[in-house]
Order: C-alpha cells, then structure tokens, then sequence
C-alpha cells in the first residue's frame, strides 16, 4: 500500500522558535496532502488542504501567518509552526491523496513546546 | 454541515469476544463513510471504507462495517478479538461531492483484556 512519512517524529522546541514539519509520500506522487492536529484524548482536527503548486486551503480559525504550508513537489508537503508557543504543543498528522476518496495517514509528529 | 457521533469513548472486552463499535453520522447529502485505526503514537491506517454498492463492508484483520442508510450508522464489528486490536478507532465521513474532506469522530478506545 501507499506510504506517507513523516519527519521528525518528535521535536521539542523552545517558545518563540519555528519549527519545520515534512510529510512525503514515499511510493506515489501526492498532488494533494493534508495537514491536521490531534489534541490528547481528541479526534483530528483538519488544518488544512495542500496542493501542490498552489496555495494551501485552510480551514476556519486556523491562522494561515502561523501554521505555514509548502507543498512544493508531488511527494513533499511541509508545515512550519512559526513562533511556537505552548498551546502550539500537539499531535500533527499529514495525509496524502492516493485515489478517490481515500487518503493514507503519516505517523505523525509529537510537537512540544517548552 | 456533516458530523460523526461516536458515543462510546471506551469499550473493554475480553479476547475472543465479539464486538461493535458504533458509529453515527449527520448529514443533509451523500457521503462516504471510513474507519480508521489508530495504535499509540502512530498514523492512522484504514480498516475499511463504503462508497457505494453492497452495504456490508469487509475490511482488514477481520473487521467488518454495516451502513444503514435509514439509521444513518456505520458501525464496526468483529467476531472474536485479540489483544493487539487494542487501539483507538476513528469514524470519518466526507461528502461525495469533494471526497476529499474527512470529518471525525472523537474515537472509541478499544480495550482487549486476555
């Protein structure tokens, strides 16, 4: 099956630091990814929708100036968490579109902000 | 706006027991219905998903889905478990017009005792 990967697998950054997520599909091409957030004990949270060449969609009350995405290649989308703050401090998952109607999960990213 | 109700936060079940993890959903169009695994610190993998036709699904490790269009439900069975599907799982529903948006239930952590 398809594979998405996720780097770093866990970060831990300082308050005020920027923070660079990368989600790669391994075995296809991706024009399509998806970033979303998991808090502790909750379901995921869609953050926003990346199209490669294009600017990401995001979703309501997400701030776009913050949670930065990149998708500039078929089998790269990265976020980058700008001026991290502890609430910032979270489960990140990406996904990838492989097919109609189906996406395959990364393993996530365990975020901490100290 | 579509939603997922998944109203039982936990389950505990002996192995080799069988069971259901339900799933309900509201929407006022057509959508698709998924069901996700998650085990701790990991991605989500998909167990299996209706799109149309038979409304009984079988998916893998022996999982199994009903869609009842009239109780609007999707719920998840299994005959007999075992300790290793101990995990979170996740409900989701897009709508067939964009196939691409998942929205989430809050999860069922499923407890296999031995």
């Amino acid at each position: 099956g398809a594979v998405v990967s996720q780097h770093p697998s866990r970060v831990i950054c300082k308050s005020g630091t920027s923070v660079k997520i990368e989600c790669r599909s391994l075995d296809f091409q991706a024009t399509t990814m998806f970033w979303y957030r998991q808090f502790p004990k909750k379901s995921l949270m869609l953050m926003a929708t990346s199209n490669e060449g294009s600017k990401a969609t995001y979703e309501q009350g997400v701030e776009k100036d913050k949670f930065l995405i990149n998708h500039a290649s078929l089998t790269l989308s990265t976020l980058t968490v700008t001026s991290a703050h502890p609430e910032d401090s979270s489960f990140y998952i990406c996904s990838a579109r492989a097919g109609f109607a189906e996406q395959y999960f990364g393993p996530g990213t365990r975020l901490t902000v100290t | 706006a579509q939603s997922v109700t998944q109203l039982d936060s936990q389950v505990p079940v002996f192995e080799e027991a069988p069971v259901e993890l339900r799933c309900n959903y509201s929407s006022s169009v057509s959508v698709y219905l998924f069901w996700y695994v998650q085990y701790p610190n990991q991605g989500l993998q998909l167990l299996l998903k209706y799109l149309s036709g038979s409304t009984l699904v079988k998916g893998i490790n022996g999982f199994e889905a009903e869609f009842n269009k009239s109780q609007t439900s999707f719920h998840l069975r299994k005959p007999s478990v075992h300790i290793s599907d101990t995990a979170e799982y996740f409900c989701a529903v897009s709508l067939k017009s964009s196939g691409d948006k998942l929205t989430f239930g809050t999860g069922t952590r499923l407890a296999v005792r031995p």
